[in-house]
């Protein structure tokens, strides 16, 4: 499994889009980058998946450049509910475990 | 509301008490996932079932640990002689089998061992 690199904890404010990066210097050919979300005392929440170029639906964007070796997931205007953990997964489109890291906890301020 | 359901969503114990939880997946999914997660942590994978059948397990599955799937539905998850490293909040995530596909996560159950 290709191992990733995301920052620890972000800080942001009401109304300003969030970018977080996550590096993922061996990923694989046929590996996918996928993204989840949890909030306090929840469940994580599938946010969005690319394998390359940009991938958008109503939450996110995610942006990913030629290399593959890393991704960015943009939150546009983000709110205070959008506190949260997000973590940056990359691993075979399969139907199997999920490996997650510690994530990137972001903390949206008024 | 994931649509997936655990029960309880808070269990108190002693060390040395056994301990059983639920997990009731959206209906129509074949797969069923437990994972655990600790404070400041990501969830780690425990074990899966496509229908009843267990198909992973993982090491951190401990002999004192064991769950099922009878009917390919719900599914049970028993702690046996609790400890206080067990504290940690339980979760289960299910999904339809065959290619990517999200994982929907319940709202999980969090074990407090004293």
């Amino acid at each position: 499994l290709a191992k990733t690199t995301q920052p620890i904890s972000m800080d942001s404010y009401e109304g300003q889009e969030v970018n977080i990066t996550c590096s993922h210097n061996n990923i694989a050919t046929n590996d996918y980058i996928t993204w989840y979300q949890q909030f306090p005392s929840q469940g994580p929440r599938f946010i969005i998946q690319g394998y390359k170029t940009k991938v958008t639906n109503e939450v996110a964007s995610l942006f990913i450049p030629a290399d593959r070796k890393s991704s960015t997931l943009s939150l546009p205007r983000v709110s205070l509910s959008d506190t949260a953990v997000y973590y940056c997964l990359v691993d075979k489109n399969r139907d199997d475990k999920i490996i997650f890291g510690k994530g990137t906890r972001l903390h949206i301020l008024p | 509301d994931t649509g997936v359901s655990q029960d309880p969503r808070h269990k108190i114990t002693k060390r040395g008490q056994n301990v059983t939880f639920r997990c009731d997946p959206i209906s129509e999914h074949n797969r069923l996932y437990w994972y655990r997660q600790t404070l400041g942590q990501g969830p780690e994978f425990l074990t899966y079932f496509q229908n009843e059948a267990q198909l992973e397990k993982s090491r951190l599955l401990s002999d004192r640990f064991s769950a099922e799937r009878p009917k390919g539905s719900f599914s049970t998850l028993e702690i046996q002689r609790t400890e206080q490293g067990d504290s940690a909040m339980y979760l289960c995530a299910s999904s339809l089998a065959g290619g990517y596909n999200e994982q929907f996560f319940g709202p999980g159950t969090r074990l407090t061992v004293l």
